[in-house]
Order: structure tokens, then sequence, then C-alpha cells
């Protein structure tokens, strides 16, 4: 099984900076995304990371450490249109790379 | 639009009575997946399938819940006697792989409540 662990919770201003971590026990490792969904609306992806570090793209930013469970996303220059659920999805060991477990997600309101 | 459809986008019903809704995803994606989600809370799996074969199927899915995707290409999910606490959103996703790895694509979504 797997815990995934993030804040409920972010309000932020325009132009601001977030980050958005996310902790999980996964069994077995292959990688973790994140996902955009806006209320009412499908989720849609962000990013990828399966290697240790940073990768960017654009005005976001996903972090991954595999040795620590550990994974962020930050987004920059926030704009209005960020206000958004934030989900983070590890994904677990090869034999069950179908199987996509997501966190509840994290609310971030970006105020004027 | 070649996206992931779903069908209907909103159904209401009567506790007891069974319901089926319909997927169809991004034509050559061989992945399949199935959720709920509830408000507040991130996407629940319910199962998957590559191709036509229904590969895993969830725990916690009781068998009143049952899925087919008879030629690999779309998909359907069956609720018998439904119950109130299956009133959720159903969400649809499909992608692309042959590996281990692969972005999902998800449909609108079917918003079922049961009265």
């Amino acid at each position: 099984g797997q815990n995934i662990d993030q804040p409920t919770e972010m309000t932020a201003t325009e132009g601001a900076i977030v980050q958005i971590n996310c902790t999980y026990q996964t069994s077995g490792f292959n990688g973790l995304f994140w996902y955009q969904q806006h209320a009412g609306e499908a989720p849609t992806f962000l990013s990828y990371n399966v290697l240790d570090g940073l990768e960017e793209k654009g005005r976001f930013s996903s972090f991954l450490s595999r040795s620590k469970g550990y994974s962020y996303l930050l987004l920059k220059e926030l704009q209005m249109k960020d206000s958004a659920s934030y989900l983070c999805a590890p994904q677990g060991a090869t034999d069950s790379w179908g199987k996509f477990q997501f966190g509840a997600g994290t609310q971030v309101v970006v105020t004027p | 639009d070649t996206g992931v459809s779903q069908d209907p986008r909103h159904k209401i019903t009567k506790r007891g009575q069974n319901v089926t809704f319909r997927c169809d995803p991004i034509s050559e994606h061989n992945r399949l997946y199935w959720y709920r989600q509830t408000l507040g809370q991130g996407p629940e799996f319910l199962t998957y399938f590559q191709n036509e074969a229904q590969l895993e199927k969830s725990r916690l899915l009781s068998d009143r819940f049952s899925a087919e995707r008879p030629k690999g290409s779309f998909s359907t999910l069956e609720i018998q006697r439904t119950e109130q606490g299956d009133s959720a959103m159903y969400l649809c996703a499909s992608s692309f792989g042959t590996g281990d790895t692969n972005e999902q694509f998800f449909g609108p979504g079917t918003r079922l409540t049961v009265l």
C-alpha cells in the first residue's frame, strides 16, 4: 500500500511563489506525478519525476528525493488561474505500474 | 475532439437501481483506468485495463462493481444495486505505453447521485 501526505490548503498572493510538499511511502517506486485539478474538472498532467532532482517546466518545477520519499511542486509567479487542487501521485512497484494512487490534494488559493 | 470522453456526464438514480457508465479513450491508447472521486479527496483507483485485459481491481471495490473493455477500445463500468455511498464522480483515464510509466489523460467524469 501507499501513504501519501500533502497539506490540505495553501493561500498565496498573485505573483508570489508557493511550494507544495508531498511525502509518501510506496511498495517499490517507479516515479511520481503531479496533476492539477480545477474545481469541477478532470485532473491534468503537470510533471513526472523518476530521478532525484529538480525538473523545471516554465513557471512550475517539481523536485524528487527517492531516499527521503519526498517531492515538492513549486509554483512561481502565481496567477489567479493557478487556483486549483494539486494532486501528488507516486507510482508503486513495477508489477503494479497501472495502479495509480493519488493524494487527497492541496487546494491552492491565489488572492489578488 | 480527440480526448477521453465519458457518457453520461450526470446520472441521478434511486437506491437499488443499476447504472452503467461508458468511457471512450483516446484512440491509440492501450491502457484504460477507472477512478472514483469524492469531494475534497483525490481520485481513488478502481481498476485498469491493458487492451481488453483487466489487470487489477481495487480490493476496496465491492462485487457490485464490474468493468469491461470487450474490444480493447471503449469501456463500461456497471454498478449494481446502487447505494447512497456510491454517490461520487467517476473518472476514466487512458494512456499509451508499453513500459512502466505513462501520463494519464482524464475524461470529464460522470457525476453519480444516488437518492
